[in-house]
């Protein structure tokens, strides 16, 4: 049963585009989330986060939306650059959780941004 | 600040042989760590929750008697796969918490593949 869901296995973006991100969840008891960005071969990189008591966060190019209605989220990225690139993962944490709790993580979405 | 360390990023060895991958903080304490196994193109599973001076919390399907998991000190936990066979071939990646409503920060990963 897969609790975080990425439909979108693949996105391709022109550089200086928005790039579009999507995440839906199943489970109500998430309450934190994060998106991961990795390269093949390597570990996640932490991008950005968010509680479920709001509804956006910004740092820099990234922001993340929340929509707890919905059980939906995306990661917005503007202006796209080549070096964006990457897998990106969607990451929830369960209620009570902290940074210690347990990561779901979705399928993972490709993005490729285009000179 | 916030490092993790894994070792060694890649292993290719004979079925049959037990694999050890270890997993530190360089930076920071972490009294739970975590370990999460990727198969290609597919989404991060967590396997087990490692905690400091105590016993590993294992995902179900996860077998613990191949999978050990020894948490000895605030900076190092260690995952060793017992006779391992091509089937345990993956990517494993471990992680920490730095601290409450803080991200968690993951290793580079191991890429164990099994002859």
């Amino acid at each position: 049963d897969q609790q975080v869901k990425q439909n979108s296995p693949s996105l391709s973006v022109q550089e200086g585009r928005i790039s579009i991100l999507n995440c839906d969840y199943t489970n109500s008891m998430f309450d934190y989330f994060l998106w991961y960005k990795k390269y093949p071969a390597e570990g996640p990189t932490f991008l950005i986060s968010i509680s479920s008591i709001k509804d956006k966060n910004e740092d820099g190019r990234f922001t993340v939306f929340l929509n707890k209605s919905a059980k939906h989220l995306s990661l917005h990225i503007v202006p796209s650059q080549p070096g964006d690139s990457a897998v990106y993962f969607c990451a929830a944490i369960g209620a009570g959780g902290t940074s210690y709790g347990k990561l779901t993580f979705g399928q993972g979405t490709i993005l490729t941004v285009h000179p | 600040g916030a490092v993790v360390s894994q070792h060694p990023s890649w292993v290719i060895c004979k079925s049959g042989t037990s694999v050890k991958i270890e997993c530190r903080s360089l930076d920071f304490q972490a009294t739970t760590m975590f370990w999460y196994r990727q198969f290609p193109k597919q989404s991060l599973m967590l396997m087990a929750t490692s905690n400091e001076g105590s016993k590993a919390t294992y995902e179900q399907g996860v077998e613990k008697d191949k999978f050990l998991i020894n948490h000895a000190s605030l900076t190092l936990s260690t995952l060793t796969v017992t006779s391992a066979h091509p089937e345990d071939s993956s990517f494993y990646i471990c992680s920490a918490g730095v601290g409450t409503d803080q991200p968690q920060h993951f290793g580079d990963g191991t890429r164990l593949s099994i002859l």
